[in-house]
């Protein structure tokens, strides 16, 4: 059983891109996170979706975040106009219905 | 006040020392309790994964919840240079459909 998988794994964008991260939850797991990272600080959530649902999006920036859960297809958390302060590693995770959250890999993303 | 509180460490022991790593919380709301580690650059990964209060053993880790003083704690016996990572501790209000809130993680080297 393969685990949560993130791509890309390493991301590189200048200021004003577009960044798009993508995560495709474990098989038979129906709900998905997104974390983001910062060196010295801990794990914030920002997102939990469920499959063409937003449940939860509390820790999600206003502007220029978003983030979707298709029917078919992975879960994208979509950065626009991308800034400096947007570096940091972004972990996915997904859990069934009666569990916890197991994470991905993250994708480390670098605003240049 | 932050939600869960994690002394950072960095924490350095000699192989086959008992490690004890601790968080504390704000929230009396939390009922689910989780340790992951995290190797650098990598996902968080499960460890241990508990439910209100009291003591759960798996191998050569012993997570304990005293949720009448807000504290967690993990335990890791005869540890083992394989054991160096961050500990981040995660608790929430259910066990899934939720947030997980943080700790900073606990940088662990444990010295052959």
């Amino acid at each position: 059983n393969a685990g949560v998988m993130q791509n890309p794994r390493h991301l590189v964008r200048r200021r004003g891109q577009e960044a798009r991260l993508r995560c495709s939850p474990m098989k038979g797991h129906s709900h998905v996170y997104w974390y983001r990272q910062l060196p010295e600080e801990g794990l914030k959530f920002m997102v939990y979706l469920q499959k063409e649902n937003i449940i939860d999006e509390s820790g999600m920036p206003k502007e220029r975040f978003s983030a979707e859960f298709p029917k078919e297809g992975p879960s994208i958390l979509r950065i626009q106009q991308v800034v400096r302060g947007d570096s940091a590693a972004y972990f996915c995770a997904s859990s069934p219905i009666e569990d916890t959250q197991y994470f991905g890999p993250g994708t480390r993303l670098t605003v240049l | 006040q932050k939600e869960v509180e994690q002394d950072p460490g960095p924490l350095s022991v000699p192989e086959g020392a008992i490690v004890s790593l601790n968080c504390t919380y704000s929230n009396s709301a939390f009922q689910y309790f989780m340790w992951y580690r995290q190797y650098s650059r990598k996902g968080p990964e499960l460890l241990m994964y508990t439910y209100s209060s009291g003591n759960k053993e798996d191998g050569r880790f012993t997570a304990q919840v005293d949720k009448s003083s807000k504290y967690i704690s993990l335990f890791i016996r005869d540890s083992q240079p394989s054991d160096s990572a961050t500990y981040l501790c995660a608790m929430s209000r259910l066990n899934t459909g939720n947030q997980f809130y943080f700790g900073t993680g606990t940088s662990l080297t444990v010295i052959p």
